[in-house]
């Protein structure tokens, strides 16, 4: 069974930063790109970041780019999103979510830890 | 990195059918066939329900189809269930820039 558990979360001033860590199981986690979305409270879905499995790929969305760093560690099978120079529209319940390796998509997605930007 | 355009709100009595759908560019869902399709449900992570615009994974009904004609996908949930009633989003892929866009979720009440 898949399962993905984030961790990191918390209250952090602007300017601030924090480390987020998605801890997976019940797959080969060398093999899959893994993927950060972001959903604001009351709001919709958006794309953060993806990372292919072997780690030599990154993407990020404009709204990040520059601030946040995607990694992963094949050995602890685990995902990790560095956030830098956060902003209050940085407040979001951020989910790991695990890729197909097609297109982008994603099949398994964890529960999600809350991100709080603000003095 | 625009988002998808979805309806906010579609609705329908149980046993109905009901089309979401999800436009786009030739950027995204008219130029891949890599558009998704995920339920959530309130305080829930999101689960994916279509990929690769028609397929469905394992465990998902077969009450819930996908399609897509040029820049436009569609969800349709058929024999609407109460169990139905959540939040609905389209994502696409958009190439190595972009990467994955995501629409801004439709609400759909079972009435």
């Amino acid at each position: 069974e898949v399962q993905l558990v984030e961790s990191g979360g918390g209250l952090v001033q602007p300017g601030g930063s924090l480390r987020l860590s998605c801890a997976a199981s019940g797959f080969t986690f060398s093999t899959y790109a893994m993927s950060w979305v972001r959903q604001a409270p009351g709001k919709g879905l958006e794309w953060v970041s993806t990372l292919s499995g072997g780690g030599s790929s990154t993407y990020y969305a404009d709204s990040v780019k520059g601030r946040f760093t995607i990694s992963r560690d094949n050995s602890k099978n685990t995902l990790y999103l560095q956030m830098n120079s956060l902003r209050a529209e940085d407040t979001a319940v951020y989910y790991c979510a695990k890729g197909t390796n097609r297109g982008g998509t994603t099949d398994y997605w964890g529960q999600g830890t809350l991100v709080t930007v603000s003095s | 990195q625009s988002a998808l355009t979805q309806p906010p709100s579609a609705s329908g009595s149980p046993g109905q059918s009901v089309t979401i759908s999800c436009t786009g560019t030739s950027s995204d869902v008219g130029g891949y066939n890599y558009v998704s399709w995920y339920q959530q449900h309130p305080g829930k992570a999101p689960k994916l329900m279509i990929y690769e615009v028609t397929k469905r994974p394992s465990g998902v009904p077969d009450r819930f189809s996908g399609s897509k004609s040029g820049n436009t996908a569609s969800l349709t949930v058929s024999g609407l269930q109460a169990e139905d009633e959540a939040d609905y989003y389209c994502s696409s892929y958009a190439g190595s820039n972009n990467f994955v866009v995501f629409g801004g979720g439709t609400k759909l009440t079972v009435l």
